[in-house]
């Protein structure tokens, strides 16, 4: 029962770094998200995925970027990190088709760019 | 554009007492879904309760219920009889027709005293 599995949990990275953060589901899902949280507003999307091979830009996409090279697997880039991109992560997945099928959540990913 | 809003950054409830979290969205599309999520302190996401746009009934998940007025475009939380374990973070969330994205609130944090 591994749902939507986020890796790493934490990492802490100096201004200028580049990191990759990985997100898996088992649930044979067809769209995928990264999301941003910050401190009094909620959850921005960042970019997300329609299926293998297609992204595309969400609410806050400046400064990262994804690839979906595989059904199972979402990965969010930075290419140069910035103090602002400090924040928790979320990736999440959800079937298409019926308006009704909710999200499911990884357990999050704790960024901090010194 | 603002299409989930929260008005209630904190909120307090006795234990046992019940509690209304409040949510309004902003869609002109007829076709819509609408979910509420809970986060503990130990971050993750938590599915609680969805209600389409076209459903007849008030969604019902024991305890949770949603208060659902079209006509109002408002969606509130109904949390009764509630528990120390419900003190959390409940953000609100809508699916638009498309399926493709899911709009979240900043989020209610709610704290139940014993």
């Amino acid at each position: 029962n591994a749902g939507v599995t986020q890796t790493p949990k934490f990492r802490v990275l100096k201004t200028g770094q580049s990191m990759t953060l990985l997100c898996a589901q088992d649930m044979n899902h067809e769209y995928m998200y990264w999301y941003r949280q910050d401190p009094g507003m909620g959850l921005r999307l960042i970019h997300y995925s329609v299926g293998e091979g297609t992204t595309a830009k969400g609410e806050v996409p400046d400064g990262y970027n994804v690839s979906r090279l595989k059904k199972q697997n979402f990965l969010l880039g930075l290419e140069s990190a910035a103090p602002s991109q400090t924040s928790v992560y979320f990736c999440a997945s959800s079937n298409r088709g019926a308006l009704g099928q909710p999200q499911h959540f990884g357990d999050g990913t704790r960024l901090s760019i010194l | 554009a603002q299409k989930i809003t929260q008005t209630q950054p904190g909120m307090f409830v006795q234990e046992k007492e019940a509690v209304t979290l409040d949510c309004t969205y902003d869609t002109s599309d007829p076709s819509y879904g609408l979910f509420w999520y809970k986060q503990p302190s130990s971050g993750e996401m938590i599915f609680l309760i969805y209600q389409g746009s076209y459903d007849q009934q008030n969604a019902t998940e024991g305890r949770y219920s949603l208060n659902f007025q079209k006509a109002r475009k408002s969606a509130n939380l109904v949390i009764s009889a509630s528990q120390l374990g419900d003190s959390a973070m409940y953000f609100c969330a809508m699916r638009d027709r498309t399926g493709n994205q899911f709009y979240f609130g900043t989020g209610t944090s709610l704290t139940v005293i014993p």
